[in-house]
């Protein structure tokens, strides 16, 4: 199995509040992905990076930042948390992109009240 | 841009075999691949198809035809743990990400 954490797995928290999600890998891989996953959505992508400090927007970024200041960690984060935002958060890595092979984590699910 | 088109759930019997297909319309295309996911856990990579016609790996196989727009997951022999949601994903080039789309749920029944 890819080396790919996220932290923490669950989380509960109130509108308004600010939230940080922590991907961390340890295989060295080029790409990151932050998903959301919703009932009747399937996955989609929030934000992605293609290197430290080099990152863009998904299809539904609204409402989410992201940083990378090393290869090993992307981190989402919900400046003022909403209750739209209650989902199930992957991460995801990729080695370079000559592939389609996304390695996944084991996901985070937040609640937002 | 991508857009995947995939039936949302599907019903088969134990040891039978089944065909999940998907649709795409992009702009430009860079091969298809699947995921699956099991209940509470994460998606994992099943197969890619960059060219076109079928690609095999045990139980699973995997078709595309890019004058069709249209592939398709074969799950033969299926197993009760077969059962899970089934994605297929594309991008449209090597820096863009890729696009999944809403996933097959597949239920294996005695």
């Amino acid at each position: 199995d890819a080396g790919i954490t996220q932290s923490p797995r669950h989380k509960v928290t109130e509108t308004g509040t600010p939230v940080t999600l922590r991907c961390h890998q340890t295989e060295n891989h080029r790409y990151m992905y932050w998903y959301r996953q919703d009932p009747g959505h399937g996955l989609r992508l929030i934000h992605y990076s293609y290197g430290v400090k080099d990152t863009d927007k998904g299809e539904v970024s609204d409402g989410y930042s992201v940083s990378r200041s090393k290869t090993e960690d992307f981190l989402l984060t919900l400046e003022s948390a909403t209750s739209s935002q209650t989902s199930v958060y992957f991460c995801a890595i990729k080695q370079d992109a000559n592939t389609d092979t996304q390695y996944f984590g084991p996901g985070t699910r937040l609640t937002v009240l | 841009g991508q857009s995947l088109e995939q039936p949302s759930e599907v019903t088969a019997v134990e040891g039978a075999i089944v065909q999940i297909n998907c649709t795409y319309q992009t702009s430009g295309f860079y091969g298809l691949s699947w995921y699956q996911q099991h209940d509470g856990g994460a998606p994992t990579f099943l197969s890619y198809n960059a060219l076109d016609g079928l690609e095999e790996t045990g139980r699973f196989s995997s078709f595309l035809s890019r004058s069709d727009s249209y592939g398709y997951l074969l799950l033969q022999e299926l197993q009760m743990k077969d059962s899970a949601s089934y994605f297929c994903a594309g991008r449209n080039s090597g820096n863009t990400p890729l696009v999944f789309g809403k996933g097959t749920r597949l239920s294996v029944i005695a």
